[in-house]
């Protein structure tokens, strides 16, 4: 069964870049799998930010496309969000996630706190 | 493509026949899904393919719908039910996933 781990600093300052590592187990990040992260913001809906696949095809949502960057390490089976220029509004839980059927979800991370602040 | 979800929020009590519905702005395709999220809490998957219960989930949980409309329900509403419910959509090409506002459940 896949595990996933989402890890980073939980305080970036304003203008500063947002990096995540999400650390996959129980499954080759090589799979047949797209590997997302989605956020929530305090007292916010689920945004999907964006996925890649093994190979580095991505995909992002285009109102955070300007300034998202996902990567894959297959070396540490860890894939990893870049979020540049950040400010208030991008405090959030983050969310590493996946599925066998790349239509949803069924595998997350327990989330991880990201608060932008000076 | 929009997600709409109604209602918002809704109190319920303990073995209420609850139903929430999630429009989308223009027709899609089965690619919907549906999760629970409880505070501090990653969410869990309940429902995808519009009706397909995910594994472990259990059975008082059933989706239906195609098109725009699509609905979650509840046959008798437990305790550990009291959560937010979210739906979400896949468009294929270009794949962007999109989730509705949420609709939140709790005790009357």
């Amino acid at each position: 069964q896949v595990q996933l781990q989402e890890s980073g600093p939980g305080l970036v300052k304003p203008s500063g870049t947002l990096s995540l590592t999400c650390t996959v187990s129980g499954g080759s990040i090589s799979s047949s799998n797209w590997w997302s992260w989605v956020r929530q913001p305090p007292g916010k809906g689920l945004e999907w930010i964006g996925e890649i696949y093994h190979i580095g095809s991505t995909n992002y949502n285009p109102s955070l496309k300007s300034r998202v960057t996902i990567s894959v390490d297959k070396s540490k089976n860890q894939f990893s969000l870049k979020l540049s220029s950040v400010t208030a509004a991008d405090t959030a839980v983050y969310y590493c996630a996946t599925s066998v059927v790349p239509t949803h979800f069924d595998y997350w991370g327990q989330g991880t706190l990201v608060t932008v602040s000076s | 493509i929009q997600l709409t979800q109604s209602p918002s929020s809704l109190s319920a009590s303990v073995g209420d026949r609850v139903t929430i519905t999630c429009r989308a702005s223009q027709g899609i395709s089965s690619y919907l899904a549906w999760y629970q999220k409880k505070p501090g809490k990653a969410p869990k998957l309940l429902i995808y393919a519009a009706s397909t219960l995910q594994s472990g989930v259990p059975s008082r949980f059933s989706g239906s719908g195609s098109g725009t409309d699509f609905t979650l329900t509840i046959s008798s509403l437990q305790p550990e039910d009291f959560a937010t419910y979210y739906c979400q959509q896949l468009n294929r090409y270009p794949r962007l996933f999109t989730f509705g506002p949420g609709t939140k459940v709790d005790i009357k």
